[in-house]
């Protein structure tokens, strides 16, 4: 079981560009989370999916970003523009379901010059 | 809305010394996790708490879960220095019917001295 992979592990980007973020959840498990984490304010829940299906997107700072899941294998988080306070680590999570926990990936450190 | 609390959030300690991190948590959950991250690395899970009253122990951790108190304790034992990392609680923001929605705490940053 490779775990849950994020790619890029590091993203540098100029203010204004579209940022793309990936993941891929452990085969058989029906949640993926996307969460970000600064100093400033921890790690905060963007969004959620469960079999596939935006089950809470409340955590989505602005319109500027939007998360997919087209498959059980792959989801991805874009901001477009993006904005230096964008700047965080963003992880990635699967879970089997209630009571089972979340298995992190590794991150993505995005910075926005 | 869920709001998790962690105290301290720092925490210098002496290796061989005996201490406990605290998490508060606001509304009604009965289930709570920890999970540990080193410097600049992901999160790894240490323990589940699934009822009130739940004891987990791994090694010189070991976490408790009181949820009429709302409150959940790691208590480290006799620290090495292999135990610095920063500390979260997290609870999910359902409670029976579970969401499997976690709120994370603020973190509890360890540093173990020799």
């Amino acid at each position: 079981d490779a775990g849950v992979i994020q790619s890029p592990r590091h993203e540098v980007t100029e203010m204004g560009q579209e940022v793309t973020l990936r993941c891929k959840p452990i085969s058989g498990h029906d949640y993926l989370f996307w969460y970000r984490q600064t100093m400033m304010r921890g790690l905060e829940l963007l969004i959620y999916f469960n079999n596939n299906v935006p089950i809470d997107d409340s955590g989505m700072p602005e319109d500027r970003f939007s998360a997919k899941m087209p498959n059980a294998s792959f989801s991805t988080l874009k901001i477009q523009p993006s904005e230096p306070r964008d700047s965080a680590v963003y992880f990635c999570a699967s879970s089997r379901g209630p009571g089972r926990g979340y298995t992190f990936g590794s991150g993505t450190r995005l910075t926005v010059v | 809305e869920l709001k998790v609390e962690q105290n301290p959030l720092f925490l210098s300690m002496q290796e061989g010394k005996n201490y406990t991190i605290y998490c508060n948590y606001s509304t009604t959950s009965d289930r709570l996790y920890w999970y540990r991250q080193d410097p600049g690395k992901s999160l790894e899970s240490l323990f589940v708490l699934l009822s009130n009253g739940a004891v987990k122990q791994e090694g010189r951790l070991m976490a408790s879960l009181d949820t009429k108190a709302r409150l959940s304790t790691l208590h480290i034992t006799a620290a090495v220095h292999d135990l610095s990392a920063t500390y979260f609680c997290a609870v999910d923001s359902g409670y029976g019917g579970a969401t499997n929605k976690l709120i994370f705490g603020t973190g509890t940053l360890l540093a173990v001295q020799p």
